[in-house]
């Protein structure tokens, strides 16, 4: 069973703060990683896809992958309160097979 | 930018019914997928659909379910008889252009309500 797994929060931080989303998966064979944020009755909305060990950075967010240790993170720097949401991280276990979703953490960004 | 388009946006239906659940995905992908969404919980992968037939499904996509891309544009699913236990957001997605690992697009979703 591929499993991916979210703290699921609330994380509060205050406006301008960092935030820190966290994501492991259980299988090692996988190739591709997603966040995508969800607003509350929306559908997710991608963020970044990231293939390879270390960083990559697009604005404001920075998705890190560490595949020895099975875990993505995401860091939103400058959070504002629009960047509330659930953040669902999702794990493409191989080429033509279907991507699993994490339960998603839920971010509160405080004004 | 192109988009995934999903109708209809909600659908209330009495159990027992059929119901069908229609999907544009983006033009120039090639795998298309359904995910469902119970309240309050996580995005479910339920089938995923490549070269006019599934190429992977779910647990939960049992004999009740169904897909079809029935011409070049339109993706739909299928679920033969509902049951309350069906109601959820229904997601289409598609993704493919380079590959099926890329990411994937999700259109704004069905709110299914069985009664």
């Amino acid at each position: 069973q591929k499993e991916v797994e979210q703290n699921s929060g609330p994380l509060s931080v205050p406006e301008g703060a960092i935030a820190s989303l966290n994501c492991t998966y259980s299988d090692r064979v996988s190739q591709s990683f997603f966040w995508y944020r969800q607003y509350s009755g929306k559908s997710p909305e991608l963020i970044m896809s990231i293939y390879s060990n270390g960083d990559k950075e697009d604005g404001r967010f920075t998705a890190q992958l560490n595949k020895a240790s099975q875990y993505v993170s995401l860091l939103i720097r400058d959070s504002q309160p629009s960047d509330s949401a659930t953040y669902l991280c999702a794990v493409n276990a191989g080429y033509g097979q279907n991507f699993v979703f994490g339960p998603g953490t839920r971010l509160s960004v405080l004004p | 930018e192109p988009e995934v388009t999903q109708t209809p946006s909600h659908q209330v239906t009495q159990m027992g019914q059929e119901v069908i659940l229609r999907c544009v995905p983006i033009s120039n992908h090639l795998y298309f997928y359904w995910y469902r969404q119970i309240l309050g919980q996580k995005v479910e992968f339920l089938v995923s659909f490549y070269n006019n037939e599934i190429s992977e499904k779910s647990e939960i996509f049992d004999d009740q379910f169904s897909v079809e891309r029935p011409d070049g544009s339109n993706f739909t699913l299928k679920i033969r008889s509902t049951k309350l236990e069906d109601s959820a957001m229904y997601f289409c997605a598609s993704n493919g252009d380079k590959g099926s690992n890329q990411p994937q697009h999700f259109g704004d979703g069905t709110r299914l309500s069985i009664l």
